[in-house]
């Protein structure tokens, strides 16, 4: 199965630790999100990379935050200094963008989550 | 007021009740989705509309451009479709982020 992976599953840590996650996309998918999910919430966006490139950040990524896309290829997010409202679901998506071209459906395809736990 | 929205947020049926839940936006948009999220996390594209209707077995998905409304639908519905049904779109404006509603979490009952 060649889906979208995120590592770890689970994470648990103290207020004021760094945490990093993982993300590998579809191999062939160029866009790459990051989307956060509290409790009883719909997701919300983060940020977004075409290939390398981050083209948008949300509000919600404070400063804190940091995400990258160094080849154009798996991605990282690391939360710095965390606290205990970052506890939530971290989903990852990829999506292929054809810029107009056959294949550019913009149906994005979401990993299992790491589900982040400050205490 | 958020973009999306979805109703009701929450729904209990019996096995073979026809399930209707119903998403409105207040943007312009390129496409809307109806996404599963089972417990656990995992989110699987069910639908993806910009006009018309569309079928998969015994999902139906419609979608209005004008009244900015669409509408999922169960037939005969089974307790393994106990999920949560999310409506997101991607705006006109060309980003193609998904603002998401804040899901409707059906129950089925046997």
């Amino acid at each position: 199965d060649t889906g979208v992976s995120q590592d770890p599953r689970h994470k648990i840590t103290k207020r004021g630790q760094n945490v990093t996650f993982r993300c590998d996309p579809i191999s062939e998918h160029n866009r790459l999100y990051w989307y956060r999910q509290t409790l009883g919430q719909g997701p919300e966006f983060l940020t977004y990379f075409q290939n390398e490139a981050q083209l948008e950040k949300s509000r919600l990524l404070s400063d804190r935050f940091s995400a990258e896309r160094p080849k154009g290829s798996f991605s990282t997010l690391e939360i710095q200094r965390t606290e205990q409202g970052d506890s939530a679901m971290y989903l990852c998506a990829s999506s292929f963008s054809g810029m107009g071209l056959a294949g550019d459906t913009d149906t994005q395809y979401f990993g299992p989550g790491t589900r982040l736990t400050v205490l | 007021k958020n973009e999306v929205e979805q109703s009701p947020q929450n729904l209990t049926a019996q096995e073979g009740e026809f399930i209707t839940i119903n998403c409105s936006y207040s943007v312009g948009i390129s496409a809307l989705h109806w996404l599963q999220q089972h417990p656990g996390g995992g989110i699987v594209s069910l639908f993806m509309l910009s006009s018309g209707k569309k079928k998969h077995g015994r999902l139906i998905a419609t979608i209005n451009i004008q009244e900015k409304h669409s509408s999922l639908h169960i037939t005969a519905s089974h307790p393994r479709d106990s999920a949560v049904y999310i409506c997101a779109v991607s705006k006109a404006s060309g980003t193609y982020k998904y603002i998401f509603g804040t899901g409707t979490r059906l129950k089925v009952l046997a």
